[in-house]
């Protein structure tokens, strides 16, 4: 079964506004991480969070992370139309393990 | 670096066919994954490597999928025989470790059509 969960599952938002997407998870865990697909594309690496970390930044992604709720956020501020992609929240339990990938938020930004 | 290469990028073959997909991961990487990815399932671990060693091949749907690693440099993820249902985006990814530190680097994929 799915570690984590994106909502929504899908996001259609106008250029220049935030766009928020959340992910859920079950266990406890190592880190969490952020990917993006553009269509046709691999997975791209975005940010990693991890465990004893609550909030990190990388231009215009800010990522939280809420243990005691098992839940992360990924925030993209002022929007552009190539931020269109299905963005991935994806999990490391404990030890060294794989990453466990949830299902995805597809993010339509309209110029 | 040039990153991880998969090839083909897209393949249609006919069922009953052996299909063989092929990935090129990033040198110096330990670890290679075999994702599988569909609208209905989303991404899927197949199976992974460490230094060419198989460690968990639990996600393999079935016997008919197999995968090798016989270099540090070259991996393939073969299908025999194939079926509609294993229509699908499959992706290989390398990474230093499993992610527990480090993101996994990921391929294009090859897009498997199986008619």
């Amino acid at each position: 079964s799915q570690q984590g969960e994106e909502d929504p599952q899908a996001l259609s938002i106008q250029e220049g506004e935030n766009a928020t997407m959340n992910c859920s998870y079950k266990t406890s865990i190592n880190n969490l991480q952020w990917y993006r697909q553009n269509s046709g594309r691999g997975l791209v690496h975005l940010i990693l969070i991890r465990s004893n970390e609550r909030e990190k930044h990388s231009g215009r992604l800010r990522v939280t992370l809420d243990t005691s709720k098992k839940s992360s956020s990924l925030l993209i501020t002022a929007s552009r139309a190539a931020d269109t992609a299905s963005y991935f929240c994806a999990t490391v339990l404990s030890g060294n393990t794989p990453l466990v990938f949830g299902k995805g938020t597809r993010l339509s930004v309209i110029a | 670096d040039a990153g991880v290469i998969q090839s083909p990028r897209h393949e249609v073959t006919e069922m009953g066919q052996e299909v063989t997909l092929r990935c090129k991961p990033i040198s110096g990487h330990d670890y290679l994954f075999w994702y599988r990815q569909t609208m209905m399932r989303g991404l899927e671990l197949l199976i992974y490597f460490n230094n060419n060693v198989p460690i968990d091949d639990s996600g393999m749907p079935e016997d008919r999928f197999s995968a090798k690693m016989p270099n540090a440099s070259f991996s393939t993820l073969k299908i025999q025989p194939s079926e509609p249902r294993d229509s699908a985006v499959y992706f290989c990814a390398s990474s230093p470790n499993t992610g527990s530190t480090q993101p996994q680097h990921f391929g294009d994929g090859t897009r498997l059509s199986i008619l």
